[in-house]
């Protein structure tokens, strides 16, 4: 069965660093996705991204991140200068294009934890 | 009102037993609804989309009522493996982003 995969599972950093969370999408899937979850809170959307553009991003989304698809199957999320507050498991996620097909697939995280 | 709610729980159940979740959302121009469940520190799965009235698969239905704006799911013959936090997702409308419940955490006790 397709997964998504994310690596790296569990990233330290040191507050002010940049990292580079990176995505392996299901191969057949168009739209992608990152989400972040905070410890103990409910999974935010952070943005959608479509035809090598960001589709919707939210308010947290802000100028310190980027996404990037570098190639054909890596989906890319950069953090520039990592705050405390950016501690969290990281989720991306992708989707099919379909007007029903909605339903998004979850890669299994990554752990950031800026120190 | 928030956007998506639910009862946070816990919800403690013997195995065999019938379980049931409500979630309340706010928009009422959502069209599409998942039901997620997500085990301590791992990845939400995806365990059921509720497009129209509702669906059952095996021993999970899912119902949605358009008219109060909320959604329901059963548990029939609770197994221990189904101890897990379950997430009501939304569709939030004319775009692709999901907006996710805080969950309600299920504990199903031998």
């Amino acid at each position: 069965e397709p997964e998504v995969t994310q690596t790296p599972s569990h990233q330290v950093t040191q507050m002010g660093q940049e990292v580079i969370l990176r995505c392996v999408p299901i191969s057949n899937h168009l739209y992608f996705y990152w989400y972040r979850q905070i410890l103990g809170q409910k999974v935010e959307f952070l943005v959608s991204f479509y035809n090598n553009e960001i589709s919707e991003k939210s308010e947290i989304f802000d100028d310190q991140f980027s996404v990037e698809r570098p190639d054909g199957s890596n989906f890319t999320l950069k953090i520039r200068s990592t705050k405390l507050e950016d501690s969290a498991m990281y989720f991306c996620a992708s989707s099919g294009t379909g007007t029903e097909d909605l339903e998004q697939y979850f890669g299994p995280g990554t752990r950031l934890t800026v120190t | 009102r928030k956007e998506v709610e639910q009862d946070p729980g816990p919800f403690n159940v013997p195995e065999g037993a019938t379980v049931a979740f409500n979630c309340t959302y706010s928009n009422s121009a959502s069209q599409s609804f998942f039901w997620y469940r997500q085990d301590c520190r791992k990845e939400p799965k995806l365990l059921m989309s509720v497009y129209s009235s509702g669906n059952e698969d095996g021993r999970f239905t899912a119902q949605l009522n358009r008219a109060s704006q909320y959604i329901s799911l059963l548990i029939r013959d609770s197994k221990l493996s189904d101890s897990a936090t379950y997430l009501c997702v939304v569709h939030a409308g004319n775009n692709r982003k999901l907006i996710w419940g805080l969950g309600t955490s299920l504990a199903v006790n031998p």
